[in-house]
């Protein structure tokens, strides 16, 4: 079945720092590729996506592309601030068994940025 | 516009007894599904709605376990005769068709 892999936490960052969260995934088919984000005491927010292969999500500085060949997808931001200290899950639907619906997630990566 | 609503935001509840938890969808949005956020298993799919059918139960972990949706609008879990290991944070998502999940806040069950 579908799954997904990604990287252990926490991680904690300086604001202003460099960051990648490595996401890949397991699946036959074509799925496509979320990042959702945990703020603290909310529910979870999709904070973008990639349908198919080489396509490249973003929003809010952040991004992340859709690479069949390693079957990555992994999360990068260039200058991390506070506000960003989240948990983030990477996530899939619609690979093998049709199921264009299931979001399949990863088991989340703690962010703290301190300033 | 209104979001996903869940309730409670809270549930504590003695194991044995049974708990339902109530999810609001956005209006408008046909499709509806559960998901259960533990610390040991990460984010799991339970169940989903296509109005108020439930093509998909497959997630459900076990026949103490089950869900309802009415007028293709609010659903209901139940979870009967709770043990502990139902400690988690259930999640409920909706979406106009399969398409982006907005998701609820989430109730915090737990099982004493």
């Amino acid at each position: 079945g579908d799954s997904v892999t990604q990287m252990e936490g926490p991680v904690t960052l300086s604001e202003e720092a460099f960051l990648t969260i490595n996401c890949t995934y397991t699946a036959t088919g074509y799925p496509s590729l979320f990042w959702y984000v945990q703020y603290p005491g909310e529910g979870l927010q999709l904070l973008l996506k990639a349908t198919k292969a080489d396509d490249k999500g973003s929003n809010k500085g952040f991004e992340a592309t859709y690479r069949k060949e390693t079957t990555s997808f992994h999360l990068e931001k260039g200058s991390v601030q506070v506000s960003d200290s989240a948990v983030y899950f990477c996530a899939l639907r619609g690979g093998s068994g049709g199921s264009n619906y299931k979001l399949t997630f990863g088991k989340g990566t703690l962010l703290t940025v301190n300033p | 516009g209104a979001g996903v609503s869940q309730s409670p935001s809270n549930k504590v509840t003695e194991k044995g007894k049974d708990v339902e938890l109530r999810c609001d969808p956005i209006s408008g949005h046909t499709a509806l599904y559960w998901y259960r956020q533990s610390l040991g298993q990460g984010l799991e799919f339970l169940i989903y709605f296509q109005g108020n059918s439930a093509p998909d139960k497959s997630g459900l972990p076990s026949d103490r376990f089950s869900a309802e949706r009415t007028g293709g609008s609010v659903s209901t879990l139940t979870i009967q005769r709770t043990q502990q290991e139902d400690s988690a944070v259930y999640l409920c998502a909706s979406s106009p068709s399969v398409d982006e999940q907005f998701f609820g806040p989430g109730t915090r069950l737990t099982v004493l």
